[in-house]
């Protein structure tokens, strides 16, 4: 089972651009790449998925270079309601026992 | 849609009571798993059932018990509750191919 590695905390300002990066150095072929986000008291919500190059959605971009070691989740323009503590997951379709860190608690200033 | 259903939000419990907490979803997924959640911390699966019938063991199992009857219900249950089971659960479910989870609200339980 691949495992992730992400920062522990970061801080931004509304407006900026915020870019949190995991690490995944054993991902194996089949697995794809996940980002969920969770605000206090709440279950985690799906954001994006992807297997390599570049997707995009309503509220997020996802960036993984060729040797897809590594993976970028980043938040356009971010406003306070982006704080939150955002988890990366690698695993395939079949992978059921995916591992979920501590996540990166994201926290935007005014 | 109502998404992934958790009943109840709170629960009190005596240690060495039983209980069951509840999980419905109207997805029509085939896959669900409940995971405990403690302070700080990221997910840790107990269960999982890729169907109706069809339930396995997560990261920590030790304490709970499945069952998956229909496609929509997922119920865990507490066999003799103990304070280290104090933690936040939640179900989630998945169709068999495509996106990521859709989680429900959670259940705080604190066994005193």
């Amino acid at each position: 089972l691949a495992k992730t590695t992400q920062p522990i905390s970061m801080d931004s300002y509304e407006g900026q651009e915020v870019n949190i990066t995991c690490s995944h150095n054993n991902i194996a072929t089949n697995d794809y790449i996940t980002w969920y986000q969770q605000f206090p008291s709440q279950g985690p919500r799906f954001i994006i998925q992807g297997y390599k190059t570049k997707v995009t959605n309503e509220v997020a971009s996802l960036f993984i270079p060729a040797d897809r070691k590594s993976s970028t989740l980043s938040l356009p323009r971010v406003s306070l309601s982006d704080t939150a503590v955002y988890y990366c997951l690698v695993g395939d379709e079949n992978n059921y026992q995916l591992i979920w860190g501590a996540g990166t608690k994201l926290i935007i200033k005014p | 849609n109502a998404g992934v259903t958790q009943t109840p939000k709170f629960q009190v419990l005596k240690t060495g009571q039983s209980m069951t907490l509840q999980c419905a979803q109207d997805m029509n997924h085939e896959y669900m798993s409940w995971y405990r959640q403690d302070p700080g911390m990221g997910l840790r699966l107990i269960h999982y059932s890729v169907g109706a019938g069809i339930t396995d063991q997560g990261e920590v199992p030790n304490g709970y018990n499945v069952s998956r009857s229909t496609t929509e219900d997922f119920p865990l249950r507490l066999l003799s509750a103990a304070p280290s089971q104090t933690s936040v659960y939640f179900c989630a479910s998945r169709p068999d191919r495509g996106d990521g989870y859709t989680f429900g609200s959670g259940t705080r339980l604190t066994v005193v």
